[in-house]
């Protein structure tokens, strides 16, 4: 199966810094979907984007399939930005939660 | 809307016994997924369904089962539970055509004593 690794696996940084997370997939996907964990465990989509570039607020998001990597971005970060951050991929075509293999994520502490 | 329903939150089951999990999904989607978390293994697959069909399984023993309603609400099963199934379980619906987003529940914590 596809194999999703994800660096780094812990960050702690300030409020206010910027950070890069990345993700590189094993093999074509046609579903990649960033996923932020909250502190009681529920997963909040952030962003679908199994190629191109797509920014909502501080967050932004950018696949290259070709090379199967993805980068989420945080800029001015805030303490409510901590969490576990997952890439999923999955070669299914029908988009959802069909299949995924999830990264073992990036672990972001936002200190004040 | 209301978003994606799990119950119960959380249970504590005894070894050897089986337990049943629920998810509603949000209303007009047709996909439900489910998942396992451990702090060992990370999230894995167990099952997607769409229409009251399973199309999509992971890599788990038959203990574990499910099932979709002509609702689209879901239950899934695991008999003769083991310590080692002890973990977070999501539910995630969707409304399974290219290009649309996973919405995740909050999930049961199963722990087996």
């Amino acid at each position: 199966g596809i194999q999703v690794e994800q660096s780094p696996p812990d960050l702690i940084l300030q409020e206010g810094a910027n950070s890069t997370l990345r993700c590189n997939f094993s093999d074509s996907v046609n579903n990649l979907q960033w996923f932020h964990q909250n502190p009681w465990g529920q997963l909040i989509n952030l962003f679908y984007i199994p190629s191109g570039t797509k920014q909502n607020g501080r967050l932004s998001a950018t696949t290259v399939a070709t090379e199967r990597y993805s980068l989420l971005y945080i800029s001015s970060s805030q303490t409510t930005d901590s969490g576990v951050y997952f890439c999923a991929v999955s070669p299914y075509s029908g988009g959802g939660a069909d299949g995924l293999t999830f990264g073992k994520g990036t672990h972001l502490i936002i200190q004040p | 809307k209301a978003g994606v329903t799990q119950t119960p939150r959380y249970l504590i089951k005894t070894r050897g016994q089986q337990v049943t999990l629920s998810c509603s999904p949000i209303s007009g989607h047709r996909s439900v997924s489910w998942y396992q978390q451990t702090p060992g293994q990370g999230l894995q697959f167990l099952f997607e369904y769409f229409s009251e069909t399973q199309r999509n399984k992971g890599n788990f023993p038959g203990r574990f089962s499910g099932r979709q309603f002509s609702n689209s609400r879901s239950e899934m099963n695991v008999s003769t539970l083991e310590l080692g199934d002890s973990a977070l379980y999501l539910c995630a619906s969707s409304l399974a055509q290219q290009g649309t987003e996973a919405f995740f529940g909050q999930g049961t914590r199963l722990t087996v004593v």
